[in-house]
């Protein structure tokens, strides 16, 4: 049983448009999220987390929601740039932390 | 500062053998969390160490095994190997400073991982 789950296994956006990555998840346990960016033959690199005290946290280009009712996560990109272009994670946890299968996102110039 | 490095970056082994995979945190981490992902698949959780200990594990049989060093450095052992053992082998690096009173780090740096293939 997948506790967190990125549905969408790929996306295509246009330079310069939003990016908008989706994570649901069915623990109400988990304390905080994190969202990941991989390139190929490298490991995940940390991107940016939010608390489930809070409902969005912001950190440049990137911003993430959190919605607890819904058990939903998402991840905004804008503007989308060629260089995001990468397999992105999201992971949710307390002391450890369970990742859904990713998201290809390609950013298209 | 190094990040978190694994070593080795590939390896090939036979069925039946054993293996080991090393990894040194980011300066200043403590607790060293092992990971492995498949090809296609998100990272599955393997287990955690926190002052040389095992303290959390995931749904991995025996046959994974590890240990952390007093300089925090880690090893992932597994033996009897199998041809569904080959994926990804990623180690993260984290502070947990009391893990059991509830603090959890909020960020885990991860190695560039060791891809092993099992023929």
């Amino acid at each position: 049983d997948q506790q967190v789950k990125q549905n969408s296994p790929s996306l295509s956006v246009q330079e310069g448009r939003i990016s908008i990555l989706n994570c649901d998840y069915t623990n109400s346990m988990f304390d905080y999220f994190l969202w990941y960016k991989k390139y190929p033959a490298e490991g995940p690199t940390f991107l940016i987390s939010i608390s489930s005290i809070k409902d969005k946290n912001e950190d440049g280009r990137f911003t993430v929601f959190l919605n607890k009712s819904a058990k939903h996560l998402s991840l905004h990109i804008v503007p989308s740039q060629p260089g995001d272009s990468a397999v992105y994670f999201c992971a949710a946890g307390t002391y450890k932390y369970i990742f859904g299968t990713g998201t290809r996102l390609k950013v298209l110039a | 500062d190094a990040g978190v490095t694994q070593s080795p970056t590939h390896l090939i082994k036979t069925r039946g053998q054993q293996v080991t995979l090393r990894c040194s945190p980011k300066s200043g981490h403590d607790t060293v969390s092992w990971y492995q992902q498949a090809l296609g698949q998100g990272p599955q959780f393997i287990f955690q160490y926190y002052e040389e200990e095992e303290r959390q594990r995931g749904n991995f049989p025996d046959r994974f095994s590890g240990h952390q060093f007093p300089n925090y450095s880690s090893e992932l052992n597994v033996n009897a190997l199998l041809l569904g053992d080959s994926a990804l082998y990623l180690c993260a690096s984290s502070s947990l400073g009391g893990w059991d009173r509830g603090r959890i780090s909020t960020e885990a740096f991860f190695g560039q991982g060791t891809r092993l293939t099992v023929v």
